[in-house]
């Protein structure tokens, strides 16, 4: 099984500032077939269900701000808030979409400094 | 507008069944995998099944491996998981997902699943 691993378990970042939130997987999930690499990345606000916001690494979902974006590849990936809102208060998950078993990072909690 | 909604969840004694549902709409049932995925209170999400949109494969995690049983009925554009033998760890709330691919592009409210004597 692809473990997935995330850090840090929080962060707290002032009101416009940049937050950055890293993920790692056991394995590499690069798909040589089509150069793209499974992980995706999701926000859960509390009391709701998570909501996707990036796939492939670097596909922002329709209707997600840019100031969220992905990078990486291999094992090693990246989600970055360019800029820090207040509605982005919530806890950020990353997860591989490689293959069954589906594997999720065990969250990254952000709040407003 | 694309919607999920689960159902079924409640309170359960250890070795008991339940059997959740998620009923869609808003978009072709027929054309998506689907997904359970759920969360023990206060932690993180755990991939529970996945089931193709044909109905012809479906695949478990491990840990409730000839346990549970995911299902759909195209027709009436409802997700189903079957849990038997239930156990204190399975107590969290379950949501169904349309997949993306294996990605996850849709999520339910939830629905809670309590597993105590």
């Amino acid at each position: 099984d692809i473990v997935v691993t995330q850090s840090p378990d929080s962060l707290a970042v002032s009101l416009g500032e940049r937050a950055t939130i890293n993920c790692k997987s056991s394995q590499s999930v690069l798909y040589s077939a089509n150069n793209k690499n499974y992980i995706a990345w999701y926000q859960q606000k509390p009391g709701q269900a998570p909501k996707l916001l990036i796939f492939w690494a670097s596909t922002r979902e329709s209707g997600v701000p840019d100031r969220f974006s992905g990078s990486g590849s291999g094992t090693d990936f990246t989600l970055t808030i360019s800029s820090l809102q207040a509605e982005d208060v919530a806890v950020y998950y990353c997860q591989q979409h490689y293959g069954p078993p589906l594997t999720f990072g065990g969250g990254t909690k952000v709040q407003i400094k | 507008e694309v919607q999920l909604v689960e159902s079924g969840g409640g309170l359960v004694q250890p070795g008991g069944s339940l059997r959740l549902s998620c009923a869609a709409s808003g978009f072709t049932f027929s054309e998506y995998w689907m997904n359970w995925v759920r969360q023990d209170p206060g932690k993180g999400l755990v991939w529970v099944s996945r089931i193709e949109s044909d109905e012809s494969r479906t695949v478990y995690a491990d840990s409730v491996k000839g346990r549970f049983t995911i299902s759909r009925d195209n027709a009436k554009s409802t997700l189903f998981l079957q849990m038997n033998s239930l156990r204190a760890e399975d107590t969290a709330v379950y949501y169904c997902a349309r997949g993306r691919g294996n990605a996850f592009g849709v999520w339910g409210q939830g629905t809670m699943v309590t597993v105590s004597s």
